[in-house]
């Protein structure tokens, strides 16, 4: 079975602290995403890469950045959490490509206080 | 850009009623399609996907979708519903990234 491990599943952070969400896969896929989920906006993507070293904005990533330096690995970081980060953050992977399966994690509760 | 649009933000059906969910795409060409459940607690799971073919599929757990271009759908469909259906519905566009809906949540009434 594929396994997308997520690091954390609950995390309280302070404002302006920097956060790291942590996100592993075994499973040797190439693409890996970040969405931030949100009662009655669905799920956002926040980032996410196509290979190694590799990564691509997606449609809200004002104040998240991203590491992937290894290919089972993908973070996201936020560089100084705010209130209105706090939300729900899950990690997926899949294989190279469009039309294959996405795998996610459990997912990380992140409440910023 | 590409664009998922679920209209209904919640459902209420009986158990054993059949069940469908919308599910509209802004999209040039013909798009990847996929929906994904997610039960109370749990994570993600592909129900089904379209790419070709085909224009109705046939997923897991008895779900099927239909495909229609004229209309730019994607409407999920379950002829009988059981209690373990309730949970919330996303549906999913793939050009060069995956985009989710808002989702739908389903509540089954005895």
């Amino acid at each position: 079975d594929v396994k997308v491990t997520q690091s954390s599943r609950y995390l309280v952070k302070r404002t302006g602290e920097k956060v790291f969400l942590e996100c592993v896969q075994d499973m040797d896929h190439e693409n890996m995403f970040w969405y931030r989920q949100d009662p009655g906006l669905g799920l956002r993507l926040i980032y996410f890469s196509y290979d190694v070293k590799m990564k691509e904005k997606g449609d809200i990533p004002e104040g998240y950045s991203v590491s992937r330096e290894k290919k089972e690995r993908f973070s996201l970081i936020l560089e100084s959490a705010s209130t209105n980060q706090t939300s729900m953050y899950l990690c997926a992977s899949r294989t190279g490509p469009a039309n294959t399966e996405a795998f996610f994690g459990q997912g990380t509760r992140l409440t910023v206080v | 850009a590409q664009s998922v649009t679920q209209p209904d933000i919640h459902i209420t059906v009986s158990e054993g009623a059949s069940l469908e969910l919308r599910c509209n795409y802004s999209y040039g060409a013909t798009p990847y399609l996929f929906w994904y459940v997610q039960s109370p607690g749990q994570g993600l799971q592909l129900l089904l996907k379209y790419f070709s073919g085909d224009t109705l599929v046939q997923g897991i757990k008895g779900f099927e979708a239909e495909f229609k271009r004229s209309q730019s759908s994607f409407n999920l469909r379950k002829p009988s519903v059981h209690w373990s259906d309730a949970a919330e519905y996303f549906c999913a566009v793939e050009d060069y990234k995956l985009s989710f809906g808002a989702g739908t949540t389903v509540t089954v009434r005895a």
